[in-house]
């Protein structure tokens, strides 16, 4: 365990409906980040959040919405989404943004299919 | 120039051999350099990181080299396990970079006994 938890670990949706993937972390850290794994591509970092401000949002489409309550907390709200937004949906969080040394810790992940 | 390329895409080893992934960059501004490892249905991990200030870091039977004018780095996993059947990600981040780290595409690794 990482101290990194998601839920649900599997999602299964259609193109119309509304879904909110959740995140939470035990590690007492400040940042969290959203990331997306597809197929033979590279983990894609899509939003971060230090001490609950988004500070990237790597060009994301609007149909992926994040919320940040609260540093321990990160949703990530789906609508409308396109079968090429099926995926693994990982989130990860680290003490904070500062520097470039920060381990990131990441949960397990959700499988996102769209129908 | 953000971009991080990995080789090879899957490597097949026996076991006791030797792995070696291979990892490039561009951006010169990059000053951090993690490995990660991921089993299935599980996220990635960090294995080992090195800074550009030298030029090896040995972890147990993982290596990292890494070659600052040649912008590559490696990694190497000696005396190869079937336990160390997994898919690795090089990856760089930079300082004042909010800690973004960029990933390489990943490396399937098979030990076979």
């Amino acid at each position: 365990e990482t101290g990194v938890t998601q839920t649900p670990r599997h999602l299964v949706m259609g193109m119309t409906n509304k879904k909110s993937l959740k995140c939470e972390q035990h590690l007492g850290h400040n940042a969290m980040y959203w990331y997306k794994q597809s197929a033979k591509k590279p983990l894609e970092l899509m939003f971060v959040y230090n001490f609950k401000e988004q500070t990237e949002n790597n060009s994301v489409p609007s149909r992926f919405s994040p919320e940040c309550p609260n540093s321990s907390h990160l949703f990530l709200h789906l609508h409308t989404l396109q079968p090429e937004d099926s995926a693994l949906y990982l989130c990860a969080s680290s003490q904070d943004t500062s520097g470039s040394y920060n381990e990131q810790f990441f949960g397990p992940g959700t499988r996102l299919t769209v129908l | 120039q953000q971009q991080v390329k990995q080789s090879p895409q899957s490597l097949i080893v026996q076991k006791g051999g030797i792995s070696i992934i291979n990892c490039a960059y561009e951006n010169t501004a990059f000053d951090y350099f993690p490995w990660y490892q991921q089993f299935p249905g599980k996220g990635p991990a960090l294995l080992i990181a090195i800074r550009p200030d030298v030029s090896e870091k040995k972890e147990g039977r993982f290596t990292i080299s890494f070659n600052k004018s040649a912008k590559q780095f490696s990694l190497h996993i000696m005396d190869s396990q079937p336990g160390d059947s997994a898919t690795y990600f090089c990856a760089a981040s930079r300082s004042g970079g909010y800690n973004k780290l960029i990933f390489g595409a990943g490396t399937r690794l098979a030990v076979h006994p």
